[in-house]
């Protein structure tokens, strides 16, 4: 089975930290994405990346920014982390096509 | 703009019935969907597929039906176990797009 890994599944940090939030996964999978879970609102999309070094604006990039300089490992930066981006960040990949999504378990971040 | 909605942020359901969620988009180059399903603390996995060549698909205690014309699709889990209380995603995409969009979600709760 495909396995996402993301390294933590609870941050506290306070507001204006730089924070990373890592993601692993382990089958070659082509494309990575960073999702954010808030209740009412679903999954939106943050960033996502086709291929070691690209990456793309999914519809809520503001106050975000990704890291892939290997193909397993895709990264969320919260540049100066605000109260507001207090949420569930899901990371999820694919092998790309019409193949679903793998995610992790989650990371719940609290920024106080 | 949200192409993907689940008007139903919660469904309860008695063990043993039918629960009925549903779904509508708004893109109808949309041909590709996906249902999922999300515990507390966990990532969502995938639980069954329709592309839009087909109106039904079964696996199992899961059906899910896509009406392309009203652009709607709705899955139905019979019988209702507690195990089946959990947050349900739906996803569409279409074959020639880049990602998957996700619906808001809906909490079923699976009454004992």
């Amino acid at each position: 089975d495909v396995k996402v890994t993301q390294s933590s599944r609870y941050l506290v940090k306070r507001t204006g930290e730089k924070v990373f939030l890592e993601c692993v996964q382990d089958m070659d999978h082509e494309n990575m994405f960073w999702y954010r879970q808030d209740p009412g609102l679903g999954l939106r999309l943050i960033y996502f990346s086709y291929d070691v070094k690209m990456k793309e604006k999914g519809d809520i990039p503001e106050g975000y920014s990704v890291s892939r300089e290997k193909k397993e490992r895709f990264s969320l930066i919260l540049e100066s982390a605000s109260t507001n981006q207090t949420s569930m960040y899901l990371c999820a990949s694919s092998p790309g096509g019409l193949y679903g999504y793998t995610f992790g378990s989650g990371t719940r971040l609290t920024v106080v | 703009d949200q192409q993907v909605k689940q008007n139903s942020p919660s469904l309860s359901v008695q063990e043993g019935r039918i629960s009925i969620l549903n779904c509508d988009y708004t893109n109808s180059m949309f041909d590709y969907f996906l249902w999922y399903k999300k515990y507390p603390a966990e990532g969502p996995t995938f639980l069954i597929s329709i592309s839009s060549i087909k109106d039904k698909n079964e696996d199992g205690r899961f059906t899910v039906f896509l009406n392309k014309s009203a652009k709607h699709l709705s899955l139905h889990i019979v019988p209702s176990q507690p195990g089946d209380s959990a947050v349900y995603f739906c996803a569409a995409r279409r074959y020639t797009g880049n990602q998957f969009y996700f619906g808001t979600g809906t909490s079923l709760t699976v009454i004992p």
